[in-house]
């Protein structure tokens, strides 16, 4: 039972333009999402975060949406570079839960086009 | 650059080797993790410390025992590993490991490790 579904396994856009990454959650107890970026033989990094008591968390060209309604979050990275390229993985954490115990999606692979 | 370091970088060894992963963070986090992750699949826990102290293991085999010497440094100790067991072995840290504070988890970049 996935918990957590990024449904779509790889994007392509091109350099400047937006980047959109989609994430599902099924878990009405998730309350803290995070998404993180791996490029191949590295371990993955940490981008952004957003509480459930938000739906918006803006860090320079990444920005987070929360639809708690939907239960669905986003990613919009604007404008997109090259160097984006790389797995991106949502993350979430359960109500009560600790740091560690997070449900990861499968990734989706973003190449950013010159 | 990565504020959690893992050394070495790749591994390999053999079925009778005994080897050490080691990772070292300078954040000030009190809560470190190892995370198990194969090829196009997201990480997997194998064990949580929490102030120095093993907190949870998650039914890893004995053949992988952690070791968390001071609240900087985090140990994985290998021994009679098995080639299933070939995958990238990833560190992590916390500020802290509590259900009541959200604190982000932030990766090394991981061992690559090879059992032949």
């Amino acid at each position: 039972d996935q918990q957590v579904k990024q449904n779509s396994p790889s994007l392509s856009v091109q350099e400047g333009r937006i980047s959109i990454l989609n994430c599902d959650y099924t878990n009405s107890m998730f309350d803290y999402f995070l998404w993180y970026k791996k490029y191949p033989a590295e371990g993955p990094t940490f981008l952004i975060s957003i509480s459930s008591i938000k739906d918006k968390n803006e860090d320079g060209r990444f920005t987070v949406f929360l639809n708690k309604s939907a239960k669905h979050l986003s990613l919009h990275i604007v404008p997109s570079q090259p160097g984006d390229s790389a797995v991106y993985f949502c993350a979430a954490k359960a109500s009560g839960g600790s740091n560690y115990k997070l449900t990861f999606g499968k990734g989706t692979l973003l190449t950013v086009n010159p | 650059d990565t504020e959690v370091t893992q050394t070495p970088k790749h591994l390999v060894m053999g079925m009778t080797n005994k080897k050490s992963l080691k990772c070292e963070q300078h954040m000030g986090h009190r809560a470190m993790y190892w995370y198990k992750q194969k090829a196009k699949k997201p990480p997997e826990l194998m064990f949580v410390y929490s102030y120095e102290k093993l907190s949870i293991n998650e039914s890893v085999p004995s053949r992988f025992s952690p070791e968390c010497p001071n609240s900087s440094l985090l140990n994985l100790h290998l021994h009679a590993l098995q080639p299933e067991d070939s995958a990238l072995y990833l560190c992590a840290s916390s500020l802290r490991d509590s259900s009541s504070y959200n604190s982000p988890l932030h990766f090394g970049n991981g061992t690559r490790l090879t059992v032949t």
